[in-house]
C-alpha cells in the first residue's frame, strides 16, 4: 500500500510566524501533490498543487518546496495568520489518476494571536 | 455554481440497515470519487468512477457500493451498516489534466449505533 507520510500532527505558531508542514511519499510514480485545508465541519479545499517539473511554488504566502530526489514536499505558510488555523494535508497521485489521491494523515494548525 | 452537493449532512443509522448517501456535482466532471475521514486517519478512498457506467474499488471499499448512470451523481450504497463505518463521508469530482480541479463536497456525518 503506497502510502504519504505527513507531519507534524499538530503545530503551534505565533501570528506573524512560518508554519511547516512536511510530507515524504514512497511511490516514484507520483507526479502531482496537492494541498488542501480543512476548517471544523467543511469539506477540504485545495490550496496549492505542484508537479515535479518545477522545485518550488508560490501562491501568496503559500509555497510548496519539493525535492524529488528525496521524494519529499512541504508546505510553507508565511506570516501565519490566525485565520490559518485549519488542518493541512498534503496529498499525491498521478497526473493522470488525480481521482485517486493518497492522503497524508494531516497536520492541525493553530496559530495563536 | 453548486459545486459538489451531499446529501444527507448527518445520519444515525442503526446497525443492518442499509443506506445511501447521495452526490452530485454540476461541473461536468469525469472522475468522482469517495472518501471516509477518520481521525488520524486522514481520508482514505473508498470508490472511485472515471466516467459513466466505470467504478473501480479504492483502498476501503468493503461494505459500499457504488454505481454511475450519469456524468452529475454519484450514490455510494452502505449495504449493512456497522459501527466500524461511522466516520465522515466527501465526494469529490475532478477533471483529467487540471492541476486545481479537484472539487470535495461538504461532507455527510454518519453514525451507526
Amino acid at each position: 500500500q503506497q502510502q504519504v507520510k505527513q507531519s507534524p500532527q499538530s503545530l503551534i505558531v505565533q501570528k506573524g510566524g512560518i508554519s511547516i508542514i512536511n510530507c515524504a511519499y514512497e511511490n516514484t510514480a507520483f507526479d502531482y501533490f496537492p494541498w488542501y485545508q480543512q476548517f471544523p465541519g467543511k469539506g477540504p479545499a485545495l490550496l496549492i498543487a505542484i508537479r515535479p517539473d518545477v522545485s518550488e511554488k508560490k501562491e501568496g504566502r503559500f509555497t510548496i518546496s519539493f525535492n524529488k530526489s528525496a521524494k519529499q514536499f512541504s508546505l510553507h505558510i508565511m506570516d501565519s495568520q490566525p485565520g490559518d488555523s485549519a488542518t493541512y494535508f498534503c496529498a499525491a497521485s498521478k497526473w493522470g489518476s488525480n481521482y485517486k489521491l493518497t492522503f497524508g494523515k494531516g497536520t492541525l494548525l493553530t496559530v495563536n494571536p | 455554481n453548486a459545486g459538489v452537493t451531499q446529501t444527507p449532512k448527518f445520519q444515525v443509522l442503526k446497525t443492518g440497515q442499509s443506506m445511501t448517501l447521495q452526490c452530485a456535482q454540476d461541473m461536468n466532471h469525469e472522475y468522482m470519487s469517495w472518501y471516509r475521514q477518520d481521525p488520524g486517519m486522514g481520508l482514505r478512498l473508498i470508490h472511485y468512477s472515471v466516467g459513466a457506467g466505470i467504478t473501480d474499488q479504492g483502498e476501503v471499499p468493503n461494505g459500499y457500493n457504488v454505481s454511475r448512470s450519469t456524468t452529475e451523481d454519484f450514490p455510494l450504497r452502505l449495504l449493512s451498516a456497522a459501527p466500524s463505518q461511522t466516520s465522515v463521508y466527501f465526494c469529490a469530482s475532478s477533471s483529467p489534466g487540471t492541476l486545481y480541479g479537484y472539487t470535495f463536497g461538504s461532507g455527510t456525518r454518519l453514525t451507526v449505533v
